[in-house]
Formats: C-alpha cells, sequence, structure tokens
C-alpha cells in the first residue's frame, strides 16, 4: 500500500518570498515516482513538478524545486519569488507499481499575500 | 495538443436520480482514470482502465456506480441512485500506458456534482 501525508492544512506566503510545502509518502515499491501538482479554484489538477525516485538529483522547474529525501521519505516543495498566481491546493502524489495509478495526499491550500 | 476534455462540467441533482459523466482522453492515451474528490480531500481513484479493459475498480462502489469504455477512447461514468455523499467532483484522467508509472498523468477540468 502506499501512501501520502501533507502536514500543512493552509501556507501563506508574501508576493516575491519563497515558500516550501511539505509532504512525506510511504511505498514498498522500488520502482516509484513523486509528483506536485497544483489546483486551482477551477479544480483541473496541473503538475508542477515530478521527481523519479532513483535519481538522487533534486527535479526543478522555474521557480519550483523539489527536496527530495529518500531515505527519510520526504517530498517537500519549495516556490521562490512566490505570485499571486501560485495561490491553489498542491497535493503531493506518489505512483509506483505496474498498476500505476497515483495516490494523493489531502493538499495544502497556499495562499500570496500581495 | 488538446487535453481531456469532461461534460458537464455542472450538475445538480436530487437523490436517487440519475447521472452520466463523459470523458474524451488525450489522443493516443490508453490508460484512462476517473477519481472522485470530495471537498477538501484528495483525488481518490474509482476506476482505471487500459484500453477497453479495466485494471482497478476495487473502490468503485458497484452496488450504485458503473463505468465503460466501450471502443478504447472515450470513457462513461454513471451513478444510479445518487446519494448525497456522493456530491464531489468528478475527474477524468488519462496517461499513454500502463506498466510505466513515470508517465505523467493529465486531468481534465472535472464534473462537479451536487446531490440535493
Amino acid at each position: 500500500a502506499q501512501t501520502v501525508t501533507q502536514s500543512q492544512p493552509e501556507m501563506s506566503v508574501q508576493e516575491a518570498e519563497t515558500v516550501t510545502l511539505s509532504c512525506t509518502y510511504d511505498t514498498s515499491e522500488s520502482d516509484y515516482y513523486l509528483f506536485w501538482y497544483k489546483q486551482p479554484p477551477s479544480r483541473q489538477m496541473i503538475l508542477v513538478i515530478r521527481q523519479e525516485a532513483y535519481k538522487q538529483q533534486n527535479a526543478t522547474e522555474n521557480r519550483f524545486s523539489v527536496n527530495f529525501q529518500k531515505a527519510a521519505k520526504s517530498f517537500s516543495l519549495k516556490i521562490s519569488d512566490s505570485q499571486l498566481g501560485d495561490a491553489a491546493m498542491y497535493f503531493c502524489a506518489v505512483r509506483g507499481g505496474s498498476q500505476g495509478n497515483l495516490i494523493f495526499g489531502k493538499g495544502t491550500k497556499l495562499s500570496v499575500k500581495p | 495538443e488538446a487535453g481531456v476534455a469532461q461534460s458537464p462540467r455542472y450538475k445538480i441533482i436530487e437523490k436517487r436520480q440519475s447521472v452520466a459523466f463523459w470523458c474524451n482522453p488525450i489522443s493516443g492515451h490508453a490508460t484512462l482514470y476517473w477519481y472522485q474528490q470530495i471537498l477538501g480531500q484528495g483525488p481518490k481513484l474509482l476506476i482505471q482502465f487500459q484500453n477497453n479493459g479495466v485494471v482497478d475498480d476495487s473502490q468503485l462502489p458497484k452496488d450504485r456506480f458503473s463505468a465503460e469504455r466501450l471502443k478504447g477512447v472515450d470513457s462513461t461514468l454513471k451513478i444510479q441512485p445518487a446519494k448525497l455523499e456522493d456530491s464531489a467532483v468528478y475527474l477524468c484522467a488519462s496517461s499513454l500506458i500502463l506498466g510505466s508509472s513515470g508517465n505523467t498523468i493529465y486531468f481534465g477540468e472535472g464534473s462537479w456534482l451536487t446531490v440535493v
């Protein structure tokens, strides 16, 4: 079984500042992938960043980067130079095994203050 | 490239009525998923198809929910009869092939269901 825990129901950040969203996971799969999805009020899930578990190098996509600690099963998301458009729900997810279903955490609501 | 299409976007029905949601995945995507997202929670998988075959429907309440993907392309999710607790957003998603966890899963905009 796979589980994902997001311990921060809500976070707030000042525009242009940096914020880190936490995520821990558990999986028995040896080959798995980790994802952060953004969900604005429209409710469409938008992929922010993905990390292959076999890669030690942390993934980066423009202002978004992750801190992947495999031994600790931790996968945090750092948003630099926060923008008003970053305000949304952020979901951490793990995907592994032959069926490849995504398992989501409960999400973190991010607010960005001007 | 066109994304995952879903309809209707919004639906309000009374309990015990029926409703159907339609999904058209990204062209060429063999795997199709239906997720249920209740307010305040993360999405939960209801059913997963590979082409027109069911891969996983272990969390689908089969006494009231059904889904099909007859030609291996678009899919329909039906609820009959609906209960109040079925109020949620129903997200359809697709990805290239089964067995490759690295493939990104792409989501549609969702179908919002309110049962009154």
